[in-house]
């Protein structure tokens, strides 16, 4: 098993451009998360998803969004990027039904905006 | 809403000693607390974590935390510390739920 996969690893945008964050995880995990994290911050959750088709806002989803079209994939979107979007990105799942509540997170996405 | 507390920033200890890394949690519904540590250009690994039963619990890497009802703590432990034990750790907490809310994190440097 892969776990949880992201790409890409660096990135960086111009002001105003737009790209997508790929996450894919191979456990068959039902829930699916988004996080950022800035410098003595900790983790914020950016947006999540409990299946395929459902996706729901987390704490900072201002200037993103998602979609989960398969239970694998749930990419994030930034449009119209801005400087405050410097972070890195992380992807994590997990699965709901065992009662572990354990999230899985991918190596992250290092994002720079200039 | 659930939210822990890490109250120190950095924790310098010696190779050989023992290390602990704090973490408080607010009282509201029933805590499932958890522990994960970040090493440098790296994803979250999840260390350990309670969700009920024994206060004790053991994790990966000789790492254990306690749970501590009446000072609403989850400490991170450790008897016998190794340099290569240096990294972020955070505390997280999610409520029953599925969702982890974090802790600013605590960064440990362990010297030879």
């Amino acid at each position: 098993n892969a776990g949880v996969t992201q790409t890409p690893k660096f990135r960086i945008l111009k002001i105003g451009q737009s790209m997508t964050l790929q996450c894919t995880q191979d456990m068959n995990h039902n829930y699916m998360y988004w996080y950022r994290q800035d410098p003595g911050m900790g983790l914020k959750l950016i947006y999540y998803s409990v299946g395929a088709g459902i996706t729901d806002k987390g704490e900072v989803p201002n200037g993103y969004n998602v979609s989960r079209s398969t239970t694998e994939d749930f990419p994030l979107r930034l449009e119209l990027a801005a400087p405050s979007q410097t972070s890195v990105y992380f992807c994590a799942s997990s699965y709901s039904e065992d009662g572990s509540y354990e999230q899985y997170f991918g190596p992250g996405t290092r994002l720079t905006v200039t | 809403a659930q939210s822990v507390a890490q109250p120190e920033d950095q924790v310098n200890v010696a190779e050989g000693n023992p290390l602990t890394v704090k973490c408080t949690y607010s009282v509201s519904g029933n805590p499932y607390l958890f522990w994960y540590v970040q090493y440098p250009n790296r994803g979250l690994q999840f260390l350990l974590k309670y969700i009920t039963g024994d206060n004790l619990v053991k994790g990966s890497y000789g790492f254990e935390a306690e749970f501590n009802k009446s000072q609403t703590s989850f400490h991170l432990k450790k008897p016998s510390a190794l340099v290569s034990d240096s990294a972020l750790y955070f505390c997280a907490d999610t409520g029953g739920g599925n969702k982890l809310t974090f802790g600013t994190g605590t960064q440990l440097k362990v010297e030879l």
